[in-house]
């Protein structure tokens, strides 16, 4: 069974452009959601996906956003990058919709690195 | 203060050794306890979970959740150069699949 895929690996950008990233989850689970880990800051939630609806959000600026499509695939898009989003942009899926699961059910991807220059 | 304190270290040992790995928590309302491993260029992955309260072991490892002092623990025992990683601990908020994560402790296993 195939893990939760994020593309690309790497990605160099400049401040002030827009960057989207993918996540393909594991088949069947209709939950993904999405961190960002920084040295500084560790890990934190970003926002959580399930049947297309955005379930929860974290404490980021409105520049951070996502959406889900049918097939359960995720994006997540950042506007007007800063340096400061410089990170590792994690992706993790699970089976148990929101409020249903403990998080031993969650997945994460190997992540997207993303470096604003 | 942080939700979920951690000590990022970094923690060196020599192999065989016993690895005591820490968290603290503020939230009352924490359930469930997480304990992630992260190598290098890759994502978490779950290494141990717990429900309130107890200890559970799976195989080197055992983790231990102290609700009244609020205290997580990781243990684990002979360890080996391929536990070098870092430890993440976490704890659910709200019962979504949203994870509260510590700093993580970066421990580093020499033969």
């Amino acid at each position: 069974k195939a893990g939760v895929t994020q593309t690309p690996r790497y990605l160099i950008k400049t401040r002030g452009q827009q960057v989207t990233l993918s996540c393909s989850p594991i088949s069947g689970h209709r939950s993904v959601s999405w961190y960002q880990q920084t040295p500084g800051q560790g890990l934190q939630f970003l926002f959580e996906y399930f049947s297309e609806t955005q379930r929860n959000k974290g404490n980021f600026p409105g520049r951070f956003s996502g959406r889900q499509f049918s097939n359960s695939r995720s994006e997540m898009n950042v506007s007007t990058l800063e340096l400061g989003d410089s990170a590792l942009y994690l992706c993790a899926s699970s089976s148990a919709p929101p409020g249903q699961g403990g998080g031993e059910k969650l997945f994460f991807g190997s992540g997207t690195q993303l470096s604003v220059l | 203060q942080k939700e979920v304190e951690q000590d990022p270290g970094p923690l060196s040992v020599p192999e065989g050794a016993i690895v005591s790995l820490n968290c603290t928590y503020s939230n009352s309302a924490f359930q469930y306890f997480m304990w992630y491993r992260q190598y290098s260029r890759k994502g978490p992955e779950l290494l141990m979970y717990t429900y309130s309260s107890g200890n559970k072991e799976d195989g080197r490892f055992t983790a231990q959740v102290d609700k009244s002092s609020k205290y997580i623990s990781l243990f684990i025992r002979d360890s080996q150069p391929s536990d070098s990683a870092t430890y993440l601990c976490a704890s659910i908020n709200g019962g979504y699949n949203k994870l509260i994560f510590g700093a993580g402790t970066r421990l580093a296993v020499h033969p």
